[in-house]
């Protein structure tokens, strides 16, 4: 079985552009969470989505939004980017986040460039 | 504020040796602590996941603990490898408002050489 596939796995953009990164979970899995990975730290939580709808949110501004869509992938929008916004962006699923021992399995990532 | 921080940053070991890296967080409601392994370049890896009532979990040559009165975690690594250099993160999770919310240290960056 595919794990969590995630595209594009580079993408080099320029500050005041926007960008469209896109997940597929692993097949089932009806829940899919995206995270920002700044070099050399931890991933910090931006959305969780689950059956469509928003269940979370993290502390990001409203330049950051995402959908997921009736076959549980999903794509995470950034508008007007800013250099900050370089980092390892990362998408993982999970079968439903109610059930909070289930580990969420992570693809490898978009590493976004801001020039 | 919810908070995981790891020690040491960084670590070296001789390939054969074994090594303990600590997890420290201040985190509530606590649900439950992940060990996840991260290969450069890669996503993360789930490695353990402990509950409150859990001690200990192990996983090959990897042994999670886990003291809920202190708060306080470690990831044992037996017999090292040099397929063990990653950064090692630990991460807590939380029940917010319906949905699982993880909180992720900073990681342990692990260096096995020959």
């Amino acid at each position: 079985d595919a794990g969590v596939t995630q595209s594009p796995t580079h993408l080099i953009k320029t500050r005041g552009q926007h960008v469209t990164l896109r997940c597929s979970p692993i097949s089932g899995h009806k829940s899919v969470s995206w995270y920002q990975q700044v070099l050399g730290q931890g991933p910090q939580f931006i959305f969780q989505y689950y059956e469509k709808e928003e269940r979370g949110r993290g502390n990001f501004p409203d330049r950051f939004s995402a959908r997921q869509f009736p076959n549980y992938s999903s794509e995470l929008n950034v508008n007007a980017l800013l250099l900050g916004d370089s980092a390892l962006y990362l998408c993982a699923s999970s079968p439903d986040p109610a059930y909070s021992n289930q580990p969420q399995h992570f693809g490898d990532g978009t590493r976004l460039s801001i020039l | 504020k919810n908070q995981v921080e790891q020690s040491p940053q960084s670590l070296i070991i001789l390939e054969g040796k074994n090594c303990t890296l600590q997890c420290n967080y201040t985190v509530s409601p606590f649900s439950n602590l992940r060990w996840y392994k991260q290969d450069t370049g890669r996503g993360p890896v789930s490695l353990t996941i402990m509950t409150f009532s859990e001690n200990t979990k192990s996983n090959g040559r990897y042994t999670a603990t886990l003291d809920a009165d202190t708060k306080q975690s470690s990831l044992h690594i037996t017999a090292s490898q040099l397929s063990d250099s990653a950064s090692y993160i630990c991460v807590v999770s939380l029940l917010s408002g319906g949905y699982n919310k993880l909180i992720f240290g900073a990681g342990t960056r692990l260096a096995v050489h020959p």
